[in-house]
């Protein structure tokens, strides 16, 4: 199984500005993917980050909100941009290979203030 | 789209008592369908996971079943322990596209009393 390294693993924040958020796999996938969980809720898929193309996102979520990079096999960003209160969540990271299982980071737990 | 429905949302069991999460899918085209397990302040957890062309898979005190005609899967936890508290995640997904989009369930909250 891959291991998912997430930092920061909390964060509080002015309302505002930005925070980007690293995710690690311990192995080369190819896919990976951006979660987002309100308190005590499900998770609901931000996008889809494949390494040399730009990132899919699901309706309700925007680029320039929540922009991308995936500069190789191991590795993720996500930016929160101009945050509000609203964005207050716990953010995963997800990634698999294809025909494998897809695995979690720990998470990131943002609190906008 | 998939949409995933999870029943129950909170389930509280005597310990050494079997435990049951059921979920229904909407889209027939899914073949992939996970379980993760999430305690507090992790990220969620495969706990263990199923594919269409298999009715029933089965991991020591945990067991899946399928039935793909009526778009439903369970989880089942057997001889239940006070560790196995924590909120539990059905999802589903569809490999057609060699992604793994997986679509949630609302999570069942699981309380296992000693």
């Amino acid at each position: 199984s891959a291991v998912i390294s997430q930092k920061p693993s909390r964060d509080i924040c002015q309302r505002g500005t930005s925070l980007t958020i690293q995710c690690q796999v311990d192995s080369q996938v190819t896919m990976m993917f951006w979660y987002r969980q309100q308190p005590g809720q499900s998770l609901t898929l931000i996008a889809t980050a494949n390494q040399g193309s730009e990132a899919t996102y699901e309706s309700g979520f925007v680029i320039d909100k929540f922009p991308i990079s995936r500069p190789n096999l191991t590795f993720s960003t996500l930016t929160v941009s101009n945050m509000s209160p609203e964005d207050s969540s716990i953010y995963l990271c997800s990634a698999g290979a294809a025909n494998t299982e897809a695995f979690f980071g720990q998470g990131t737990r943002l609190t906008v203030v | 789209g998939e949409n995933v429905e999870q029943h129950p949302s909170t389930l509280s069991v005597q310990e050494g008592d079997s435990a049951v999460i059921k979920c229904t899918y909407s889209d027939s085209a899914s073949n992939y369908f996970p379980w993760y397990k999430q305690e507090l302040g992790k990220g969620p957890q495969l706990i263990i996971d199923i594919r269409s062309n298999v009715g029933e898979k089965k991991d020591q005190r945990i067991a899946v079943t399928l039935n793909k005609t009526a778009k439903h899967f369970s989880l089942h936890i057997t001889e239940t322990q006070p560790e196995d508290s924590a909120v539990y995640f059905c999802a589903a997904s569809s490999f057609m596209d060699s992604s793994y989009k997986l679509i949630f369930g609302s999570g069942t909250r699981l309380l296992v009393r000693p």
